[in-house]
């Protein structure tokens, strides 16, 4: 099955910095997600992004799926922008489809 | 307001004890998904469904038992045979391209 690996696995940050987290993955896909994990277990949807690049506010995201690697940049950080970040891949089989999930980066944003 | 419930937030279990996980969607989405998390860990799947009356394995199904009896419900059971059940429990359903949606959690301890 496909693989996705996430760097780095550890991100400590002052409030204000910036901030760059990776995602490799191991196959072509068509649907490539990030997601943020709150410090209570809530998994919001943060990109849609097979390819191409998004912004939302302070966050914004880039997938070059030719090279399958999609990066995540979260600009001047804040405490609530701590948790953990995972990027998703899309798998199917069989005609079904299931999220695969790296391991995540756990950020820290200290005020 | 459209979302995903996730029932009950905290559940322990004695050892050799059945549980059952709840959860309801009211999205009217056609796939249902639970996901395990581990300290530390990413998401690993347990089973998804696409439709009704249909269901598969995920990557760590062995322990565990669903049913997909109604579009709007998808219950997780732990059986006596999962030998380390203590995690979070998350459930998630989508309606393709991106569109997932994930309930708050279940978080199961063994006692």
């Amino acid at each position: 099955g496909i693989q996705v690996e996430q760097s780095p696995p550890d991100l400590i940050l002052q409030e204000g910095a910036n901030s760059t987290l990776r995602c490799n993955f191991s196959d072509s896909v068509n649907n490539l997600q990030w997601f943020h994990q709150n410090p209570w277990g809530q998994l919001i949807n943060l990109f849609y992004i097979p390819s191409g690049t998004k912004q939302n506010g302070r966050l914004s995201a880039t997938t070059v799926a030719t090279e399958r690697y999609s990066l995540l940049y979260i600009s001047s950080s804040q405490t609530t922008d701590s948790g953990v970040y995972f990027c998703a891949v899309a798998e199917t089989q069989g005609g079904s489809e299931k999220l695969v999930f790296g391991k995540g980066t756990k950020l820290t944003v200290n005020p | 307001d459209g979302g995903i419930t996730q029932s009950p937030k905290y559940l322990f279990r004695k050892e050799g004890q059945n549980v059952t996980l709840s959860c309801e969607q009211n999205l009217n989405h056609d796939a249902m998904y639970w996901y395990r998390q581990d300290p530390g860990q990413g998401l690993r799947l347990i089973y998804y469904s696409q439709i009704v009356n249909d269901f598969q394995k995920g990557d760590i199904a062995e322990g565990y038992s669903v049913s997909r009896e109604k579009k709007e419900s998808f219950p997780l059971t732990v059986t006596s045979a999962q030998k380390n059940p203590t995690a979070f429990y998350l459930c998630a359903s989508s309606k393709g391209l991106g569109g997932y949606t994930f309930g708050s959690g279940t978080r199961l301890t063994v006692v």
